[in-house]
């Protein structure tokens, strides 16, 4: 089966250090979303991008955060500084417009001391 | 804006117990509606979708019926298992497949 890879699956670091989340999109899917996870607030869409061009990123903090897709196999979600706020379950789904359906990945959990 | 709203959970249901968790949108157009279910540890999974109205999604003995009328998209299952234990995700696409709108989940629980 196709699937969505994340990496890391897990990490744990101090506030201020910088974090990068990796996602290689099923090939072929031309939109990717990243998605948080948390207890309090559920699924927030923080990006998407359709043709690595990104559509909105109006729920991502901007200060912090950044989101981009350097090519086709490969988008990123960067925070810097982290913040103990910022501890989450960190989502990449990927899906081709005309099927309607997204794929996700197994989540990059983030613990941030 | 496109909104989901799902039942608030816990549901603890016995083994073979039936199932319902209610699901209601709001959305302009005509948005295809699915449930994604997230076992514990995992990301979400497509579970069943249904693109128009009247439709029937269907997966794993869940169900999910497409009402325009009322705006709903109820999932539904005759007899749970305990290996159904999970978070199920009620949500919509509309037209153009822009961003994907969840809800805020429900949890289930089934006891043997």
């Amino acid at each position: 089966d196709a699937r969505v890879t994340q990496t890391p699956r897990h990490k744990v670091t101090e506030m201020g250090q910088e974090v990068t989340m990796r996602c290689q999109p099923i090939l072929g899917h031309n939109t990717v979303f990243w998605y948080r996870q948390t207890m309090m607030q559920g699924l927030e869409l923080l990006a998407y991008f359709r043709n690595r061009a990104p559509l909105d990123d109006s729920g991502m903090p901007k200060d912090r955060f950044s989101a981009e897709m350097p090519d086709a196999t490969l988008a990123t979600l960067k925070i810097q500084p982290s913040e103990p706020r910022d501890s989450a379950v960190y989502f990449c789904a990927s899906g081709s417009a005309g099927a309607n359906v997204l794929t996700f990945g197994a989540g990059s959990r983030l613990t941030v001391l | 804006g496109d909104s989901v709203t799902q039942m608030e959970g816990p549901v603890t249901l016995s083994e073979e117990a039936f199932l319902t968790i209610n699901c209601t949108y709001t959305a302009t157009g005509y948005p295809s509606l699915f449930w994604y279910v997230q076992y514990p540890g995992e990301g979400l999974q497509l579970l069943l979708k249904a693109t128009k109205a009247d439709d029937k999604g269907s997966n794993k003995g869940f169900e999910a019926t497409y009402r325009k009328e009322t705006t709903s998209f109820h999932l539904e299952k005759g007899s749970v298992q305990v290996s159904d234990s999970a978070v199920y995700f009620c949500a919509l696409i509309n037209t153009g497949f822009q961003k994907l709108v969840f809800g805020t989940g429900t949890r289930l629980l089934v006891s043997p």
